[in-house]
């Protein structure tokens, strides 16, 4: 069974605050990939990233980067530097290979204060 | 290059009635999925097309039906509807051969 957990349901920081979104997931398949989407007040789900299981190498992109640590089951997105208009829901999500759906957390509220 | 696109945006129906939602995927993608997203949750999978036929399938009931046509678009119709029908209802297109999925901005189901 697939299962991703986003135990922070909401959070708020100042802007040019670091943030960090954490991501647990669980399944049994041995490849496997991950994603990051984030959703604004618009409803449209924004690809932001794909890692596939046996890549563990960390991932930056602008201010944003990414903690894939496979023997910790996690897949953390760090935010730095953060800006008002990154204020969104973030979703985590997994894929198995060979699959066609994505199995999402219950996603994290971020609010940046001006 | 337009994205996914979903019509209608918002929708409120009765209890017990039949409704379709559409959604056109974007250029050059061939695969469609729909997720159903309730106030709160994450999106939940609903079922998956490729070459107009339902390939994957999430765990929803019969009541939930779909169809792809040749120019790839697709069509989410739900029957009997029910209050925890009410949601946001999100097409995802692929390329069959990728990986990544693009959303379209959903359509809001409000039942009543």
């Amino acid at each position: 069974a697939q299962k991703v957990t986003q135990a922070q349901t909401e959070i708020s920081v100042v802007e040019k605050e670091d943030v960090t979104l954490d991501c647990v997931y669980e399944t049994r398949d041995t490849t496997y990939y991950l994603f990051w989407y984030k959703q604004p007040p618009s409803g449209e789900l924004v690809f932001l990233i794909r890692r596939n299981s046996f890549d563990e190498q960390n991932e930056i992109s602008g201010r944003y980067s990414w903690n894939f640590q496979k023997s910790t089951s996690s897949f953390n997105f760090t935010i730095t530097a953060s800006q008002v208009v990154d204020s969104a829901v973030y979703f985590c999500a997994l894929r198995q290979t060979g699959a066609n759906n994505l199995f999402f957390g219950t996603g994290t509220r971020l609010t940046v204060i001006p | 290059d337009a994205g996914v696109t979903q019509s209608p945006t918002h929708l409120i129906k009765t209890r017990g009635q039949q409704v379709t939602l559409r959604c056109s995927p974007k250029s050059g993608h061939d695969t469609v999925s729909w997720y159903q997203q309730a106030l709160g949750q994450g999106p939940q999978f609903i079922f998956q097309y490729y070459e107009e036929e339902e390939r994957q399938r999430g765990n929803f009931p019969d009541r939930f039906s779909g169809h792809q046509f040749p120019n790839y678009s697709s069509e989410l119709n739900v029957n009997a509807l029910l209050l925890g029908d009410s949601a946001l209802y999100l097409c995802a297109s692929r390329m069959q051969m990728n990986t990544e999925a693009f959303f379209g901005q959903g359509t809001r189901l409000t039942v009543v």
